[in-house]
């Protein structure tokens, strides 16, 4: 079974500066890897995805991640976040054939002014 | 479309009662997921069907937990006898055929306490 690690429940920061929330995955087979953004009080809504090919993705409103196989992380990262980025941000695994997602446990990011 | 609908966006009952939550798909989706999110455990995955059929139900927590989909745009998630542990939200996600990885389109979530 897969299982996804974000290490930082919370992550505040300046607007302008970058970020980067961080994410790691366990699992036996190949995956696929997503991240999903929260704001208050939605669902949750696709920022990106990696199935295969170029290990860096870039996603809506200015994020991206890089997939590092050898080191089972899919970090996300923007260069410079505004207020309305403000939002918990979780990371999920699939494994290949398989449909139902895993979700890490989130990280909450406070961009401030 | 409205995007996945749910209903109510919040309820609140006391402990034992039953209680319905109810998820419309996105037209032309096939797949229907419900998870459930709460500050201790996250977001888990209850149940997913797809084509109507339930094809991975082991993170319902218990048998008072029951979810169905009686036609392929609707799906209700059943408890009874609720439980205050059962408090939490709960979103349902459909997801469209093209893929195993297309996105997952999620609701508002209903928001549930149980008294």
């Amino acid at each position: 079974a897969q299982s996804v690690t974000q290490l930082d429940s919370q992550v505040p920061v300046f607007e302008e500066a970058p970020v980067e929330l961080r994410c790691n995955y366990s699992s036996s087979v190949s995956v696929y890897l997503f991240w999903y953004v929260q704001y208050p009080n939605q669902g949750l809504q696709l920022l990106l995805k990696y199935l295969s090919g170029s290990t860096l993705v870039k996603g809506i409103n200015g994020f991206e991640a890089e997939f590092n196989k050898s080191q089972t992380s899919f970090h996300l990262r923007k260069p410079s976040v505004h207020i309305s980025d403000t939002a918990e941000y979780f990371c999920a695994v699939s494994e290949a054939g398989r449909r139902a997602l895993t979700f890490g446990s989130g990280t909450r990011l406070q961009v401030q002014p | 479309d409205a995007g996945v609908i749910q209903s109510p966006r919040h309820e609140v009952t006391e402990m034992g009662q039953e209680v319905t939550l109810r998820c419309k798909l996105i037209s032309g989706h096939n797949s229907l997921f419900w998870y459930r999110q709460t500050m201790m455990r996250g977001l888990e995955l209850l149940i997913y069907f797809n084509n109507n059929v339930p094809i991975d139900d082991s993170g319902m927590p218990e048998d008072r937990f029951s979810a169905k989909m009686p036609n392929a745009s609707f799906s209700t998630l059943k408890i009874q006898p609720s439980e205050p542990r059962d408090s939490a939200v709960y979103f349902c996600a459909s997801q469209g055929d093209r893929g195993l990885n297309e996105k997952l389109f999620f609701g508002s979530g209903t928001q549930l306490s149980v008294l």
